[in-house]
């Protein structure tokens, strides 16, 4: 069975700090990695995709994959109460072209 | 920008109807997805669609569901006799398919709530 793991939080971090989300996957054999935003009642809305190893940068956020170790985290920095959302981890395994998603990791920027 | 657009935005239905949702791909995607969010869950893959036939589903996917792209710019979901499990956020998305990433954009959503 191929999971994709987070941390239901909420983590909560002030206005302006920088917030780590994490993701750990099951399978070695996973092509791209994807990092989501959804508010409450609303749609997945895409933030970022990467594919390889290393940090991919996209204004605030930077994601950062590691094959190796099978994890996938996301940093944003400069915080805004705005970012408050619930951030989706989601997985394309190789081979398939369906979106594998993580329970997703409640954050809370704190005014 | 373009978006994927879907309707209704909410459908309730009494349990044994029949249901369709609608979706508006991205003009020039390839590729179409099915996922349900229930309330409070994780999103779950349905279906995908390409060139006119399923290319992938999962095993929520059964004989109870069906696609069809019935035009150019259509893209629906059939669930035939409605179940209240079947109570859930549908999110249609899309996808180019030309990217290495295969990047998928969700539409809104319909709320369908089975009573």
């Amino acid at each position: 069975q191929k999971e994709v793991e987070q941390n239901s939080g909420p983590l909560s971090v002030p206005e302006g700090a920088i917030a780590s989300l994490n993701c750990t996957y099951s399978d070695r054999g996973s092509q791209s990695f994807f990092w989501y935003r959804q508010y409450s009642g609303k749609s997945p809305e895409l933030i970022m995709s990467i594919y390889s190893n290393g940090d991919k940068e996209d204004g605030r956020f930077t994601a950062q994959l590691n094959k190796a170790s099978q994890y996938v985290s996301l940093l944003i920095r400069d915080s805004q109460p705005s970012d408050s959302a619930t951030y989706l981890c989601a997985v394309r395994w190789t081979g398939r072209r369906a979106l594998t998603f993580g329970s997703g990791t409640r954050l809370q920027v704190q005014p | 920008e373009p978006e994927v657009t879907q309707t209704p935005s909410h459908q309730v239905t009494q349990m044994g109807q029949e249901v369709i949702l609608r979706c508006v791909p991205i003009s020039n995607h390839l590729y179409f997805y099915w996922y349900r969010q229930i309330l409070g869950q994780k999103v779950e893959f349905l279906v995908s669609f390409y060139n006119n036939e399923i290319s992938e589903k999962s095993e929520i996917f059964d004989d109870q569901f069906s696609v069809e792209r019935p035009d150019g710019s259509n893209f629906t979901l059939k669930i035939r006799s409605t179940k209240l499990e079947d109570s859930a956020m549908y999110f249609c998305a899309s996808s180019d398919g030309t990217s290495v990433n295969n990047e998928q954009f969700f539409g809104p959503g319909t709320r369908l709530t089975v009573l």
